[in-house]
């Protein structure tokens, strides 16, 4: 049974250039959240999806980032124009269901780590 | 704002001994706490977790205690052991689906 799938797992870009962080959910895991580490920094929330809809965006920056998670396929996370600001780590997390944050927690995947240059 | 502090950067204790760990949070809407452990080059991996209206929660070597009226809370590994060495976060909920995490602090367990 795999668990949260992200890839690539390091990622560099130069400025100016966009970002595609992939992530697929454990099998039968229908929520995603994307939460961004910077560094010496805890995890930060960015957005939580369902299947085919953005629950809450409310950790997003305004402008150059967007997030999605299709009927099929992985949710992607999309940073336009990167700066060197967007230099961290992007973890995605699922659940199967609403509760993610109570008895059991999310699943994490293992991260990609961003560099811009 | 930070939420969720844990102010301890850093924690080394004794292979078999008590290791303790701290967290305080400010927002009084919070009423779900969890802790992640975080190996390098991995993601967070789910604890323990213990709701407001509990003050103690228990599994296994893991135990989290839970102070409302200090808006604190702790974990408490015993005995520890080498692999319990990893950077453990702090996390806080106010029962939707976003968690507001603290900045980590790092377990060393010296042999």
């Amino acid at each position: 049974n795999a668990g949260v799938m992200q890839n690539p797992r390091h990622l560099v870009r130069r400025r100016g250039q966009e970002a595609r962080l992939r992530c697929s959910p454990m099998k039968g895991h229908s929520h995603v959240y994307w939460y961004r580490q910077l560094p010496e920094e805890g995890l930060k929330f960015m957005v939580y999806l369902q299947k085919e809809n953005i629950i809450d965006e409310s950790g997003m920056p305004k402008e150059r980032f967007s997030a999605e998670f299709p009927k099929e396929g992985p949710s992607i996370l999309r940073i336009q124009q990167v700066v060197r600001g967007d230099s961290a780590a992007y973890f995605c997390a699922s659940s199967p269901s609403f509760g993610g944050t109570t008895n059991y927690g999310y699943t994490f995947g293992s991260g990609t780590r961003l560099t811009v240059v | 704002d930070q939420q969720v502090k844990q102010n301890s950067p850093s924690l080394s204790v004794q292979e078999g001994r008590i290791s303790i760990l701290n967290c305080d949070y400010t927002n009084s809407m919070f009423d779900y706490f969890l802790w992640y452990k975080k190996y390098p080059a991995e993601g967070p991996t789910f604890l323990i977790s213990i709701s407001s209206i509990k003050d103690k929660n228990e599994d296994g070597r893991f135990t989290v205690f839970l102070n409302k009226s200090a808006k604190h809370l702790s974990l408490h590994i015993v005995p520890s052991q080498p692999g319990d060495s990893a950077v453990y976060f702090c996390a806080a909920s106010e029962g939707n689906e976003k968690l507001t995490f603290g900045t980590g602090t790092r377990l060393t367990i010296i042999p």
